[in-house]
């Protein structure tokens, strides 16, 4: 079942705008990791923040997490078009994540030129 | 070259034949995954290994199976693969079970 669910769905926005996703889960964690996925390929890991941290940066990203509300969210500033991807994120249990990461179904964000 | 190679990475068959596809990688990571994507669904896990002795049932492993032929290599088998296992196969491989995970660029499976 999915542990993570990223709202919303879909986010159309112009470049050099900010895009914001989020994602829920529902059991605790050990950490939660953001991923993207242009059209077709692989999928990219972007940044892990683990459970006692509350935010982190990379780059134009930024990445909070919130415990007690079992939530994230992905913040990327100044958009580009190169942006336009599909981004997901997944969560290792708090039991060590054994079995692997859990992935929620995603947010398609598009860059608008 | 790419860390993580899955071959074929487009495959078109039909019911009831069996498929394999194949994962190598070049990280020297023991553990290895296989997800499958379907469109609104995310990613699900089949199977995973820890290493070559040690495979593991994932989420939705019914109609699959898996072989880790070597520390470097993981396949996935479709013993008589069926049209809803249509879908875009992933493999991955991570040093940590707690860590980031490295994905190949999939096989696209259509089964007709």
């Amino acid at each position: 079942s999915q542990q993570g669910e990223e709202d919303p769905q879909a986010l159309s926005i112009q470049e050099g705008e900010n895009a914001t996703m989020n994602c829920s889960y529902k059991t605790s964690i050990n950490n939660l990791q953001w991923y993207r996925q242009n059209s077709g390929r692989g999928l990219v890991h972007l940044i892990l923040i683990r459970s006692n941290e509350r935010e982190k940066h990379s780059g134009r990203l930024r990445v909070t997490l919130d415990t007690s509300k079992k939530s994230s969210s992905l913040l990327i500033t100044a958009s580009r078009a190169a942006d336009t991807a599909s981004y997901f994120c997944a969560t290792v249990s708090a039991g060590g994540g054994a079995d692997g990461l859990t992935f929620g179904k995603g947010t398609h964000l598009i860059i608008q030129p | 070259d790419a860390d993580v190679t899955q071959t074929p990475r487009n495959r078109i068959t039909k019911t009831g034949k069996r498929i394999m596809l194949e994962c190598s990688q070049t990280k020297g990571h023991d553990r290895m995954y296989w997800y499958r994507q379907d469109p609104g669904l995310g990613l699900r896990l089949i199977y995973y290994s820890f290493d070559v002795k040690d495979i593991n049932k994932g989420e939705i492993s019914d109609g699959y199976s898996v072989s880790r032929q070597a520390q470097a290599k993981f396949s996935l088998s479709l013993e008589s693969a069926i049209p809803n296992q249509t879908a875009l196969y992933f493999c991955a491989t991570s040093a940590l079970t707690t860590g980031e995970l490295f994905f190949g660029e999939g096989s696209r499976l259509t089964v007709l």
